[in-house]
């Protein structure tokens, strides 16, 4: 079993649409938590990061984290044709002696039809 | 623009031989991480260096080696190339140490053939 569970996808909504993009994961030490986008043969781009449980918001992006399920989200609210990437979810462990490492889920393919 | 830089941004080469790729993080950013990402394993953490010195190491061959230079950018040299290390290779770097956010270069595709 990976530590991060992602849905593949691919997720295919049209534009307008509120999309809902998860991960599940299995370590219970993680606590710190990111979104990150990529466009084809382009690096990964951080959209949120959280530390521990909570929601985040950032413009048309919501967050969320809920550590007792070992669970996070990311919301997209309307969702538009250049939000169309693959999305990774990724986290790290926190605690002194840990690294900045980060384990990462396989991502989730997105297309936003017009 | 994520303010990291990789070269080069394609490789092409043959199995057996060496290729050296190159890192420089944000300005500011003392942590150099290292990833590989191809279709079947997704992203896969290999090393990081923090301020020079190696921190952590993740599923990294013993084909691969990596060093942070004093001006704190990155190589990553990989020898003995076999067909299966055809994959995009990211540098990432941040500010420290754990939970800090990590800002991803462009990648460097390499291709072995």
């Amino acid at each position: 079993q990976k530590e991060v569970e992602q849905d593949p996808g691919p997720l295919s909504v049209p534009e307008g649409a509120i999309v809902s993009l998860n991960c599940t994961y299995s370590n219970s030490a993680f606590q710190y938590f990111m979104w990150y986008r990529q466009y084809s043969r382009k690096g990964p781009e951080l959209l949120m990061y959280t530390y521990s449980s909570g929601n985040k918001e950032d413009g048309r992006f919501t967050a969320q984290v809920d550590k007792s399920s070992k669970y996070i989200s990311l919301f997209i609210r309307d969702s538009q044709p250049s939000d169309s990437a693959t999305y990774l979810c990724a986290m790290g462990q926190g605690g002194s002696g840990n690294t900045g490492k980060l384990i990462f889920g396989q991502g989730t393919t997105l297309q936003v039809k017009p | 623009d994520s303010g990291v830089t990789q070269t080069p941004k394609h490789l092409i080469t043959a199995t057996g031989q060496r290729v050296t790729l190159r890192c420089s993080p944000r300005s500011g950013d003392l942590s150099v991480y290292w990833y590989q990402q191809s279709l079947d394993q997704g992203l896969q953490f290999l090393i990081q260096y923090y301020n020079g010195e190696e921190r952590a190491k993740g599923n990294i061959l013993e084909r691969f080696s990596a060093q942070q230079f004093p001006d704190l950018h990155s190589e990553l040299n990989l020898s003995s190339l076999e067909l299966g290390d055809s994959a995009l290779y990211f540098c990432a770097s941040s500010g420290g140490g754990y939970g800090q956010p990590q800002h991803f270069g462009d990648g460097t595709r390499l291709s072995i053939l």
